[in-house]
């Protein structure tokens, strides 16, 4: 089956713009996380849609954003871009069981984003 | 708050040695517990999840609940277990985060 899809795969924008990442779930995964990965901070999370509803979030500023669909695909969103914001981004699906059970997260590659 | 120590950035071995891999954990409630494995060049991908009592690739993984620890082991390190690893803790419902510690890097020389 296919994997954890996410568009586009690097991306270059300018201080000030904002981008949007989308990411494609494994078919019946309907929890979605998003991931910001950098060298120094390593894996930070983001936030997490169940159901097309925000369920949990990180400590991350409003100008990031994310929402989910009702096919369970799943963007994110960033608004004026900051140099900071530089890193990649990964989502993760799961499948959740009877009694709220996860069965692990299965990653997509990334978006890699250069903020110049 | 929740917390993941991975004490150890660096682990180097050679082949055929034994492996341990530490991982505590500080988390409200009795959180599912995983670890997962990044190979070079490649994308992060689960290794075990202690529900599930599995051994994967040769790696076991112990939970001690009264030292909040979830270490991960394997009796005898090959070449192409060389790789990234990180522990990683998840509450259930409104508190299913997966909260990732820093990782550590095994190499596993000849």
């Amino acid at each position: 089956k296919a994997g954890v899809t996410q568009t586009p795969r690097y991306l270059i924008k300018t201080r000030g713009q904002q981008v949007t990442l989308s990411c494609s779930p494994i078919s019946g995964h309907r929890s979605v996380s998003w991931y910001q990965q950098t060298p120094g901070q390593g894996l930070q999370f983001l936030f997490e849609y169940f159901s097309e509803t925000q369920r949990n979030k990180g400590n991350f500023p409003g100008r990031f954003s994310g929402r989910q669909f009702s096919n369970s695909r799943s963007e994110m969103n960033v608004s004026t871009l900051e140099l900071g914001d530089s890193a990649l981004y990964l989502c993760a699906s799961s499948l959740i069981g009877a009694a709220g059970l996860n069965y692990g997260y299965t990653f997509g590659s990334g978006t890699r984003l250069t903020v110049v | 708050a929740q917390r993941v120590t991975q004490p150890e950035k660096l682990l180097s071995v050679f082949k055929g040695a034994p492996v341990e891999l530490k991982c505590n954990y500080s988390y409200s409630g009795s959180p599912e517990l995983f670890w997962y494995v990044q190979y070079s060049r490649q994308r992060l991908q689960l290794l075990l999840r202690h529900i599930s009592r599995e051994s994967i690739k040769g790696f076991t993984a112990d939970l001690n609940k009264g030292e909040t620890s979830f270490h991960l082991k394997k009796p005898f390190a090959q070449e192409e277990d060389s790789a990234m690893y990180y522990c990683a803790p998840q509450g259930a419902g409104a508190n299913s985060k997966l909260t990732f510690g820093k990782g550590i890097t095994l190499s596993v020389r000849p």
